[in-house]
């Protein structure tokens, strides 16, 4: 079945950058919409961006928009998130999310932990 | 975008159903039926159970099921089960063409 594998996460001082990887498998990548959603510890969901089958379009949430840049490779099948100017509150569990359509999303990968902190 | 609205906790005896509302506006809910649910369990990732408003994905059990009223979306679990205890949320398309989360609900078996 489709596989979702977040990398890059880890321990970052406000201020810093950190880019996460998604590689996927077991599906047509190039055919689907991509999308990164997170979850603060103990907190609800929050979707955060989403790019179209060729990397275009791209929307962000209010919360990202500016510090955080979506892209994927469709010949390597991999989806990226480069986060700068991170802060405290984007401490949160990152999950990479596969679009069934219209923003319901029907595969999400095992998450990859994101702690910004001094 | 604001957040749609959940009822924080919801409860049920085995054998019941329950239902979890999630309320929205006419630029989401009201407007387009596209309404998924997922359920998540402690520590793992969420996992789609309703999409298109009512629609199961293949896999997910006929005891779960999703309505849609105006602004307002539902989903009905019958026949409660231990193995439901889980938080769930509920998910819109929107206007704005970006996404949009209920604040979650945690459901216990009691």
């Amino acid at each position: 079945q489709v596989q979702l594998v977040e990398s890059g996460g880890g321990l970052v001082e406000p201020g810093g950058s950190l880019r996460l990887s998604c590689a996927a498998s077991r599906f047509a990548f190039s055919d689907y919409y991509m999308n990164w959603i997170r979850q603060a510890p103990g907190k609800g969901l929050e979707w955060v961006a989403y790019i179209g089958k060729s990397g275009s379009p791209i929307k962000y949430a209010d919360s990202v928009e500016g510090r955080f840049t979506i892209s994927r490779d469709n010949a390597k099948n991999s989806l990226y998130l480069q986060m700068n100017s991170l802060r405290a509150e984007d401490t949160a569990m990152y999950y990479c999310a596969r679009d069934a359509g219209w923003l319901q999303w029907s595969d999400w990968g095992q998450g990859i932990l994101v702690t910004v902190s001094s | 975008q604001s957040a749609l609205a959940q009822p924080a906790s919801v409860s049920g005896s085995p054998g019941q159903s329950i239902t979890i509302s999630c309320t929205g506006t006419s630029n989401d809910i009201g407007r387009y039926n596209y309404v998924s649910w997922y359920q998540q369990y402690p520590g793992k990732a969420p996992k789609l159970m309703i999409y298109d408003v009512s629609n199961r994905p293949s896999g997910v059990s006929n005891r779960f099921s999703g309505s849609k009223s105006g602004n307002t979306a539902s989903l009905t679990i019958s026949g409660l089960q231990a193995e439901d205890e889980a938080d769930y949320y509920c998910s819109s398309y929107t206007k704005s063409v970006k996404g949009v989360f209920g604040g979650g609900t945690k459901l216990t078996v009691l």
